[in-house]
């Protein structure tokens, strides 16, 4: 199956930091989302973006398809910003979703 | 996006014993997923519930464990039988819909086995 590999798998920022996560996947995907669960473990849809740029109050994100990596920026951040980060894809003709191991975002006062 | 509802939220469950979590959507629906997170870990697909035929198991999941119902696309639930403390787990229902397919997820169904 596809492999997704995130990093940082932990990072410690902050507050007001900027930090920048990445995804790489092994293949061609058709779906890539990235997931913040926070800490009452509740998945939270940041970015549907299987290529291209997009931005979200302090969230961006940007995936270069053909060199099949995901970048996710998180600005400014807050505590709230706290949790687990997770990029997930899907292959051209599936439908499940395969899950990278996450990053583990703290954001201190 | 979908709105989706879990119940059980949480749960302390005894070791032997069954439970069922349920899963509702504010649409209808063609898939429907199940998704387990162990404690620290990064989701795992249980199965694929489609309305109308039995559920698909993914490798290392079977029926007799993990019974899915699914009697409309609005609808789904997830048993987890004669648990053990390695069920303990988040237990996720996901769907697709609108662009791309995207996934979304309900809140999730935190069980500790005791």
């Amino acid at each position: 199956g596809i492999q997704v590999e995130q990093s940082p798998p932990d990072l410690i920022l902050q507050e007001g930091a900027n930090s920048t996560l990445r995804c790489n996947f092994s293949d061609s995907v058709n779906n890539l989302q990235w997931f913040h669960q926070n800490p009452w473990g509740q998945l939270i849809n940041l970015f549907y973006i299987p290529s291209g740029t997009k931005q979200n109050g302090r969230l961006s994100a940007t995936t270069v398809a053909t060199e099949r990596y995901s970048l996710l920026y998180i600005s400014s951040s807050q505590t709230t910003d706290s949790g687990v980060y997770f990029c997930a894809v899907t292959r051209p003709n599936d439908y499940k979703l395969s899950f990278g191991a996450g990053t583990t975002v703290t954001v201190r006062a | 996006s979908a709105v989706i509802s879990q119940k059980p939220s949480r749960d302390i469950c005894q070791r032997g014993t069954s439970l069922t979590i349920q899963c509702q959507v504010d649409s209808q629906v063609t898939m429907m997923f199940w998704y387990r997170q162990q404690p620290g870990q990064s989701l795992t697909l249980i199965a694929t519930a489609n309305q109308g035929s039995e559920a698909t198991y993914e490798s290392g999941f079977v029926i007799d464990k993990f019974p899915i119902s699914r009697p409309n696309l609005t609808f789904s639930t997830l048993t987890v039988s004669n648990m053990s403390p390695e069920d303990s787990s988040i237990y996720l229902c996901s769907v697709q819909q609108g662009l791309g397919n995207t996934i979304y997820f309900g809140e999730g169904s935190w069980l500790t086995v005791v």
